[in-house]
Parts: C-alpha cells; structure tokens; sequence
C-alpha cells in the first residue's frame, strides 16, 4: 500500500532532550512538509523539502532540525531550544513541488509530549 | 488579520440538515483552495478542491468568491458520519518563493445529530 507512515505515533520527552520524529513516504513524491498542530490552531509549517538534499524554513522553525537525505524520508527533530515542544506533529508530502494545485497528503500523526 | 478566517463552530445540527460552512482569506494573491476534513484526534485529509466556477461532489458543494475573497462549503442531507472538523486551506502558489506552501484556517467543528 502507497502511503505516509510516521513514527511514533506518540511520543514522551524529558525537558532538555532532543528526540527525531520519523517520516516516511512510498509516494514517490518530491515535495514533503512538517507542521505542528496546537489546540484552537490551525496547522502551522516548521519545514520543507521540494527536492532530496535541500530544505527551507517554514513560519516557525525556530527550536526544530530537519534533513532530506533520500527522497522517502524526511526526519524532524525537536531539539532542546524549543520552547514549547508538547504538539502534534504532522508530515505531509505532495507530488511536484511548484504546483498550486498540487494536493497535499497527511500522514497519520506523531503527538509528543514533554514531561 | 488572520490569513484565513473560519467560525469555529460547534454547529450542532440534525441528521439530513443542510449545512454551510463560510472561510475567508486575507491574500487576493491565492491561487488555489481547499477543503480538508479532520476527525477528532486525526491526520486531515483532502475532502475536495475549490475552483472558481465552483465544484459539486456528492452531496459536497464548494464555491469560491475571488471579488470579496471567501469560500464556502455546503453539506447537503449531513449524516453521523459527517461529524469531523473541516478545515479551510488557501495555498499562495509557487511563483512566491515559498513552494507549495498551505495556510490552514482553524477549523470548523460540525456536530451532526440523531
């Protein structure tokens, strides 16, 4: 089955510790994306990749890492220097990468936690 | 200004009611626009395109107003299983720099009732 898989789907954290949330997608698409969903909020953008070995910032990238080594996988790591980690954090990929009409597709979701 | 602006709901309405749901956006720059559909807890997925001549799918109907900026979504006949969120996503185009980057609204939460 073609898909996005996300892994975990949750996902505890002390303060002070970095952790990498896994993205995966046999789409064979080019362009993927990471947001984070807060309560009462609408999805905002943390990163994205239009092609393998290159990535931008999106509006809140602050406090997050991210690489784009192959076109399948495009990893997210929460790093120590985000303030407020606790979210839920989705992936998402889409088929060209200039494309306004171009669909997006979620994968199921990772919800971290910091304790 | 919010880039994009829905009524958070709840709407609470009985099974086989109609119901409409308005977006409004603040970029007459937007190229193209969306409907997603989240259920509680869940990815959104992609419940159906907007295009300016407007688009009928089952008993999903989506209009765009380019001249005052809004879209809508009617739901025709809701059943139970309507009960989600649906969420408002209005895409600048690529020719921005920015890629295919979305702007999600809130999200408007619709109860359908027995």
């Amino acid at each position: 089955d073609g898909g996005i898989t996300q892994s975990p789907k949750y996902l505890f954290r002390k303060e002070g510790q970095n952790v990498t949330l896994s993205c995966e997608q046999n789409l064979n698409h080019d362009a993927m994306y990471w947001y984070r969903q807060d309560p009462g909020q609408g999805l905002r953008l943390i990163y994205y990749s239009q092609i393998v070995n290159d990535f931008q910032k999106g509006d809140i990238a602050e406090g997050y890492s991210v690489s784009r080594e192959k076109k399948e996988s495009f990893p997210l790591t929460v790093t120590s220097a985000q303030k407020n980690p606790t979210a839920f954090y989705l992936c998402a990929s889409s088929t060209r990468r200039d494309l306004p009409r171009d669909t997006q597709y979620f994968g199921p979701g990772t919800r971290l936690t910091v304790l | 200004r919010k880039e994009v602006e829905q009524d958070p709901g709840p709407f609470n309405v009985p099974e086989g009611a109609t119901v409409a749901f308005n977006c409004t956006y603040s970029n007459s720059a937007s190229q193209s626009f969306f409907w997603y559909r989240q259920d509680c807890r869940k990815e959104p997925k992609l419940l159906m395109s907007v295009y300016s001549s407007g688009n009928e799918d089952g008993r999903f109907t989506a209009q765009l107003n380019r001249a005052s900026q809004y879209i809508s979504l009617l739901i025709r006949d809701s059943k139970l299983s309507d009960s989600a969120t649906y969420l408002c996503v209005v895409n600048l185009g690529g020719d921005t720099g920015g890629g295919n980057k979305l702007t999600f609204g809130t999200g408007t939460q619709l109860k359908v009732e027995l």
